[in-house]
């Protein structure tokens, strides 16, 4: 019963690999977002979408690229990965929209690590 | 646009010591404002949170936190820290508009706990 999941926990792979990280929320959420954690433990927002619309893109290079097939679930797909690409992934979740807010839960992060 | 700043990278203190860590944030509106705890290798979870009403908010594992408009700081506290709170603790703030802005979050205080 896991609010917000993740997959793959852990994800190893070579330079110049595409890849796909997946999420999913149970809790009814409206929002969903790609956070980014570096190696020195600073979180960026990179996307949210907003009833599969794209709310904002933040300056992310195109090769990450989120999609998502309905309201609960939101994937990240890298292409070409770069060992810059190497960090912590976090998607998170949130009800509101019109002025209101309730939260954000995160998921428990994918670490990818390119070589 | 809104910014998070945790003066404190690091923070030893003893166990059963009390605990205050800093944060300030910069925001022309209301903000909404969060403490999230980072245990090594692991996801984001929420201590506390601050919408409105009383400025002194109750969070989980005894921590609670304190909003002052006038100084534009919401400092965790916790009267006495146990070894298990060594972890890292991030600051946040979202606007007030909605969640479609996520989370802007500062760089993070890690704690640590002398026996």
């Amino acid at each position: 019963d896991t609010a917000v999941s993740q997959t793959p926990k852990y994800l190893v792979t070579q330079m110049g690999n595409d890849k796909s990280i997946k999420c999913e929320q149970n809790l009814g959420h409206d929002t969903m977002y790609w956070y980014k954690q570096d190696s020195k433990k600073f979180l960026k927002i990179m996307f949210s979408y907003n009833n599969k619309e794209l709310i904002i893109n933040e300056t992310v290079p195109n090769r990450f690229s989120p999609k998502s097939p309905d309201k609960a679930h939101l994937n990240l797909h890298i292409n070409s990965l770069e060992l810059g690409d190497s960090a912590v992934y976090f998607c998170a979740s949130s009800l509101s929209w019109g002025g209101t807010n309730y939260g954000y839960t995160f998921g428990s992060g994918t670490r990818l690590t390119v070589v | 646009a809104q910014s998070v700043t945790q003066p404190d990278i690091h923070i030893t203190v003893s166990e059963g010591a009390s605990l205050e860590l800093r944060c300030n944030y910069s925001y022309g509106a209301t903000p909404y404002l969060f403490w999230y705890v980072q245990s090594p290798g692991q996801g984001l979870q929420l201590l506390l949170k601050y919408f409105s009403g009383d400025t002194l908010v109750q969070g989980i594992k005894g921590f609670e936190a304190e909003f002052k408009r006038s100084q534009s700081s919401f400092n965790l506290r916790k009267p006495s820290v146990h070894w298990s709170d060594a972890a890292e603790y991030f600051c946040a703030v979202g606007t007030s508009g909605g969640g479609a802005d996520g989370l802007t979050f500062g760089k993070g205080t890690h704690l640590i706990i002398q026996p």
